[in-house]
């Protein structure tokens, strides 16, 4: 099985930067993905393809994904980013999708 | 804009089934998969299986494949996600999400969430 890594928590001040890592094994040659999650709603998709953006989705919020670490990147954090992000790709080698552990982003 | 509606919250026994609903709209049914995401209290999300509707193929994780059954019903448009042996484990929201026809790629969008609670 193929398994990702997440820090459990990241703690970032409002107008600064938040980096956000999901990390796995090669997992540059992977199209990753990540969700934003707030309590009791749904997982919303704010970054697919590593790097794209959805529609809606400020651009404030951007992804990168090279060697064994993807990462989401949130700029100008506003308090409404508060939420947990869950990076997310298929495993071609199981053809099981995978999900990360989650990240807790606070807002301080 | 499309829309994945799911059924209402359950309480079951432990040893009994549950059977949760997704109904789709659009284009949905025809030209992408359902899959089916569950999240315990307090835990992260975890992928149990999909089905393709148009070709009735399903691929389901490895942890579930002997308990879980995932069926289209064309004619109205809806997927069901059928998880058997329940015990307190399984108690969760259940997520149904659109994913790509083929394998890979993103879910989006998702279904509100079915809470399951498992309690005797």
């Amino acid at each position: 099985s193929y398994f990702l890594t997440q820090p459990h928590s990241v703690s970032v001040a409002p107008g600064k930067t938040a980096m956000i890592t999901c990390g796995g094994n090669n997992i540059g040659s992977k199209s990753v993905h990540w969700y934003q999650q707030t309590p009791g709603q749904a997982p919303v998709l704010v970054i697919y393809h590593d790097s794209e953006r959805p529609s809606g989705i400020p651009e404030r919020f951007s992804g990168s994904n090279s060697g064994h670490t993807a990462i989401l990147t949130i700029s100008r954090v506003e308090a409404g980013d508060e939420a947990d992000y869950y990076c997310h790709l298929w495993d071609t080698t199981t053809d099981h999708y995978v999900f990360g552990p989650g990240t807790k982003v606070t807002v301080l | 804009q499309v829309q994945l509606v799911q059924s209402e919250a359950e309480v079951k026994e432990p040893g009994s089934s549950v059977r949760v609903s997704c109904k789709t709209s659009g284009d949905t049914f025809s030209s992408y998969s359902i899959t089916w995401v569950r999240q315990g209290p307090g835990q992260g999300l975890e992928w149990m299986g999909g089905i393709v509707p148009i070709f009735d193929t399903t691929n389901y994780a490895q942890r579930f494949q002997d308990r879980v059954t995932i069926t289209a019903d064309s004619s109205t448009g809806t997927v069901s996600l059928e998880v058997r042996r329940l015990t307190s484990e399984d108690t969760a929201v259940y997520y149904c999400a659109r994913a790509p026809r083929y394998g890979g790629g993103w879910f989006d969008p998702w279904g509100q969430g079915t809470l399951v609670t498992v309690s005797s």
